[in-house]
């Protein structure tokens, strides 16, 4: 099993619509949770990181996460084409400093 | 506010020579971490550099080494270098212990023919 696990897409939605990209995780002391926009052929940067149960929005997106069920979301409101680009999850696993990242889901949004 | 820089920005090198990355953090930052990221994949955590010492380290041979410097910049040593070692190698910076957000400066691409 994989560390941090995303489905590789591609994630296609209309613009305007609502993206949901999924991301799991094994270590359940996990506690500190991030999610990095990458366009094609730059940096990752970083758009969300939550490290509580529940949800925590900040303009267009909103980050939740359950523990319980080792499980952390994002969500895009509003899709822009714009908003087309790999997002990555990273865990950091409890008594490292690491990120462990996911493989990326890529997401298209169609104008 | 100048963010994390990295230099140079491309790289061509061949099998078996030497090859050395450099990182300046954010400012206000004092941890640095260098990340592998190949085609298609996730960064790879190679090691984080704090206080001049390193850390934490990643799943990388002892061919990969680094350094802090009292100003908090970084380099990436990599030694004996093979063709699986062709990426783009990412350093990101944070503030303090335990985890801070870290933050990516723009990628070195290492070709290696």
């Amino acid at each position: 099993q994989k560390e941090v696990e995303q489905n590789s897409g591609p994630l296609s939605v209309p613009e305007g619509a609502i993206a949901s990209l999924n991301c799991t995780y094994s270590d359940r002391g996990s506690q500190s949770f991030f999610w990095y926009r990458q366009y094609s052929g730059k940096s990752p940067e970083l758009i969300m990181f939550i490290y509580s149960n529940g949800d925590k929005e900040d303009g267009r997106f909103t980050a939740q996460l359950n523990k319980a069920s080792q499980y952390v979301s994002l969500l895009i409101r509003d899709s822009q084409p714009s908003d087309s680009a790999t997002y990555l999850c990273a865990v950091v696993p409890p008594g490292t400093y690491k990120y462990i990242f996911g493989t990326g889901t890529r997401l298209k949004v169609l104008a | 506010d100048a963010g994390v820089t990295q230099s140079p920005t491309h790289l061509i090198k061949t099998r078996g020579q030497q090859v050395t990355l450099r990182c300046s953090p954010k400012s206000g930052h004092d941890t640095v971490s260098w990340y592998q990221q190949a085609l298609g994949q996730g960064p790879q955590f190679i090691f984080q550099y704090y206080e001049e010492e390193e850390r934490q380290r990643g799943n990388f041979p002892d061919r990969f080494s680094g350094h802090q410097f009292p100003n908090y910049s970084s380099e990436l040593n990599v030694n004996a270098l093979l063709l699986g070692d062709s990426a783009l190698y990412l350093c990101a910076s944070s503030f303090g212990p335990p985890s801070g957000e870290q933050f990516f400066g723009p990628g070195t691409r290492l070709t290696v023919l």
